[in-house]
């Protein structure tokens, strides 16, 4: 069955070490999206790519960076984790819509930044 | 700029009675919303999107463009309403990103 599978699902680090979160999809979407979730605040969009040489910024950009390794790949990386990039994370996917399309998400990774 | 407002973070009700969770937005054109469900150990999800004007799992939200509202609504609540909800909001400047509200967590008791 087609998926966007995320790992790791669980981190525990450091304040200061380098994270990466991977997302890979077997859904054939061109569009790939970072979101972070916090209670009470929701899910808050981090990066996206519309295809493998696009790459854009959202809500809350600093102190993250991506990379879109291939259609399938989309990569998180917390450069110098701090504790309040504490949070569940989601990838999603979708296909090309003009004004909005269904979301599909992974199972999120949970990091800790201690 | 485009926002979610959802003003309850928590609702509860009992099986049987009605549930409204509401949502605002607001957005300077024509916006296409939608409701996410995340039920426990699941992961988040398509509910309903206005533009499908479709009932699911007995649940419906109408786009009142005048009160900038899409409050899903369902007669009836049951048990396995029990879940996390998001309204979120796109529109043709934004492609297809989503802004989610902040969420509102339904609890249907016994």
């Amino acid at each position: 069955d087609a998926d966007v599978t995320q790992t790791p699902r669980n981190r525990i680090t450091k304040t200061g070490k380098r994270i990466m979160l991977e997302c890979s999809q077997t859904k054939g979407h061109d569009r790939m999206y970072w979101y972070r979730q916090d209670p009470g605040l929701g899910l808050r969009l981090i990066y996206y790519s519309f295809d493998v040489k696009d790459i854009n910024k959202g809500e809350i950009s600093d102190g993250y960076s991506v990379s879109r390794q291939a259609q399938a790949k989309f990569s998180l990386s917390l450069e110098s984790a701090i504790p309040n990039q504490t949070a569940l994370y989601f990838c999603a996917t979708s296909v090309p819509s003009y004004s909005g399309g269904e979301l599909f998400f992974g199972e999120g990774s949970r990091l800790t930044v201690l | 700029a485009q926002r979610v407002t959802q003003p309850e973070k928590l609702l509860s009700v009992f099986k049987g009675a009605p549930v409204e969770l509401k949502c605002n937005y607001s957005y300077s054109g024509s916006p296409e919303l939608f409701w996410y469900v995340q039920y426990s150990r699941q992961r988040l999800q398509l509910l309903l999107r206005h533009i499908s004007r479709e009932s699911i799992k007995g649940f419906t939200a109408d786009l009142n463009k005048g009160e900038t509202s899409f409050h899903l609504k369902k007669p009836f609540a049951q048990e396995e309403d029990s879940a996390m909800y998001y309204c979120a909001l796109s529109g043709k400047t934004s492609g297809s990103r989503l802004t989610f509200g902040e969420g509102t967590q339904l609890t249907v008791n016994p």
